[in-house]
């Protein structure tokens, strides 16, 4: 069964560094997107990605925030300078297959950690 | 803005029982409600998705009904089992395309043997 995957499982940066957040959506899905949650906090939207532009943004997804599909197949998500208040479970999740609905499916998270 | 409440926060039960989640919304204004299952440090497996012009919406022993108007979602588990125990959550979309889903805090699930 077709499945969202993310790299890396877990990443550790000094606050100030730049990260890139790996995904490869499922491969017939159009719409794309990254998803947060702080440790014991709820799942927190970020941004979406259609067409090869951003669809929609939360307030959190700022300036540092940035989203690419460089090719056919990656998703990609950089945070320019991080911050402590960065760690998180970041989660990448894909939808739009043509079976209606739009049901999202997500992949297992990466986990960062600033320090 | 859209508010999801999921009540209650954690749920002890053993196995065997039925048993009921809630999910309440302060918006019925959406486009579909979706539950996941969260195991520790892991993704968000999706359950079901209930349609905002759907009553419920069945997955084996799972059961999920949504009445928009009153902003509340159940989702009912029959004949509870150890493997049950994961964190739920539900997340409600607003539309259709690339809107983000707004998401509960989960209700916290453990099925003692």
């Amino acid at each position: 069964e077709p499945e969202v995957t993310q790299t890396p499982s877990h990443q550790v940066t000094q606050m100030g560094q730049e990260v890139i957040l790996r995904c490869v959506p499922i491969s017939n899905h159009l719409y794309f997107y990254w998803y947060r949650q702080i440790l014991g906090q709820k799942v927190e939207f970020l941004v979406s990605f259609y067409n090869n532009e951003i669809s929609e943004k939360s307030e959190i997804f700022d300036d540092q925030f940035s989203v690419e599909r460089p090719d056919g197949s990656n998703f990609t998500l950089k945070i320019r300078s991080t911050k402590l208040e960065d760690s998180a479970m970041y989660f990448c999740a894909s939808s739009g297959g043509g079976g209606g609905y739009n049901e999202q499916f997500f992949g297992p998270g990466t986990r960062l950690t600033v320090l | 803005k859209q508010e999801v409440t999921q009540i209650p926060a954690a749920l002890s039960v053993p196995e065997g029982e039925n048993l009921v989640l809630n999910c309440s919304f302060t918006d019925s204004a959406i486009y579909n409600l979706q539950w996941f299952r969260q195991d520790p440090g892991k993704g968000l497996t999706s359950l079901l998705l209930i349609q905002s012009s759907q009553r419920e919406q069945t997955s084996g022993r799972l059961n999920a009904s949504l009445d928009k108007s009153s902003g509340r979602s159940t989702l009912y588990i029959a004949a509870s089992q150890p493997g049950d125990s994961a964190t739920y959550l539900c997340a409600v979309s607003p539309g259709g395309g690339a809107d983000g889903l707004t998401f509960g805090k989960g209700t916290h699930l453990i099925i003692q043997p």
